[in-house]
This record gives C-alpha cells, sequence and structure tokens, in this order.
C-alpha cells in the first residue's frame, strides 16, 4: 500500500443498523492514523488519533481499531442514527514531521 | 481556546482581483496547513509550515497563489490574480504532535 485507500466509497444503513468501513495505509514508517468526521459544509472533525498496534478508541456509538503491522485500521458505528450521516475521513502521517495523507473517505448515509 | 479562526469565511470577488485568506492557528501549535475543497479533487494539502517556516509547497497550484506565516499566530494565503477556477473551499489547519484541528474554511468564489 502506497496511499491511504479507504472503502468502501459510500455506504448507505438504515438507521439503528450497525455498520463499519475500513482504512489501508502504508504500514513502512508508521508514526499514527487519524480519523475525521466531515460533515456537509463544516469542516473535518477529529474523532480519534491512533498509534499503538491494537489501540482501541470509542466515542460514544463510535468505535475504532488499528492493526499497524498490517496497515489497516476499522471504523465502527453501532446503531446508526441519522446525526451520523458524514464523510469519514481517516489520515496517516509516514513520518514524525511530514503532512497527513488523507484518504478519499466514506460517505456515510444513514436513513430513517 | 477559540480553535482554529479564518476570515473571512465567505468571499465573493471578480477575476483578476487579489484574495488574501487569513489563518489564525490554536496558540501552542507548531504546524500549519493550508488545505483545499473541491469537488474533483476532494481535500488536498497546498502548503504547510512547521515553526513558521514553509517545509512543502508542492501543493500550491500556480504562481498565483502564496503563502506566508509572519509568526506563529498568523498566516495568509493569497492569490493574484484570482480566477473562477479557485473557486473552492479553503481550510487552515494547525497541529501540535499527533493533534491536528481544522478551522471552519473560507468559501471562496471567483466570478
Amino acid at each position: 500500500i502506497l496511499n491511504v485507500e479507504q472503502s468502501p466509497q459510500s455506504l448507505h444503513v438504515q438507521e439503528g443498523d450497525s455498520t463499519n468501513f475500513t482504512c489501508s495505509f502504508p504500514s513502512s514508517n508508521f508514526y499514527a492514523l487519524h480519523w475525521y468526521r466531515w460533515e456537509t459544509a463544516k469542516s473535518p472533525e477529529a474523532l480519534f488519533v491512533m498509534t499503538l498496534n491494537g489501540d482501541e478508541k470509542k466515542k460514544g456509538r463510535i468505535s475504532a481499531t488499528l492493526n499497524t503491522k498490517e496497515g489497516y485500521s476499522y471504523l465502527y458505528i453501532k446503531g446508526s442514527q441519522p446525526e451520523d450521516s458524514a464523510t469519514y475521513l481517516c489520515a496517516s502521517f509516514g513520518d514524525s514531521w511530514g503532512k497527513l495523507q488523507f484518504g478519499a473517505g466514506t460517505q456515510v448515509v444513514v436513513t430513517p | 481556546d477559540a480553535g482554529v479562526i479564518q476570515s473571512p469565511r465567505h468571499e465573493v470577488t471578480e477575476m483578476g482581483q487579489e484574495v488574501t485568506l487569513r489563518c489564525k492557528p490554536i496558540s501552542g501549535h507548531n504546524s500549519l496547513f493550508w488545505y483545499r475543497q473541491t469537488m474533483m479533487r476532494g481535500l488536498e494539502l497546498l502548503i504547510y509550515f512547521n515553526n513558521n517556516v514553509p517545509i512543502d509547497d508542492s501543493g500550491m497550484p500556480e504562481d498565483r497563489f502564496s503563502a506566508k506565516m509572519p509568526n506563529a499566530s498568523f498566516s495568509t494565503l493569497k492569490i493574484q490574480p484570482s480566477e473562477p477556477r479557485d473557486s473552492a473551499v479553503y481550510f487552515c489547519a494547525s497541529r501540535v504532535l499527533h493533534e491536528q484541528f481544522f478551522g471552519p474554511g473560507t468559501r471562496l468564489t471567483v466570478l
């Protein structure tokens, strides 16, 4: 993996259902992985910063896991609500001084 | 802390005019980033500063774009002359260690 990749590009979820999606990133020279939540017409909002292999973070109904050896992270939304509708971005620092490399995002639409 | 502050929030200008976007990073953050969001390219990094020094400007699209950071609490992104294809939302972000936070963005429309 040379770039940060997210899949799927978009998904539709029924209210109350749980869902998850993936971020893949270069596993060499890993430093940190970020998840952001980005609502339309707003700015990206930081959700999690993860640095250690096996890290699990949770914020309300949203949680994330990290596997630095194989270069992937999952984000989970439990019991999706319409307010969870947003684009979820992940980004990886390739080195401690560098820039965040962003994935293209997963757009989540939760329908009542 | 008020977070990253950007001004103006909206700017409408005519082609050929100079546009200056402003950013105040979070106090204590030593890195500052300028991004542009467009429908075609998504979120793209234009330039970033570390301790007020430009580190990577490879994302700046053309010589019409320039950015400065005269001190730790202020940065500008200037477009001169502006063109309709510069219309986008421009985000500033600041960072310390692992934490990076975005400003609210400036929506630029060039007619």
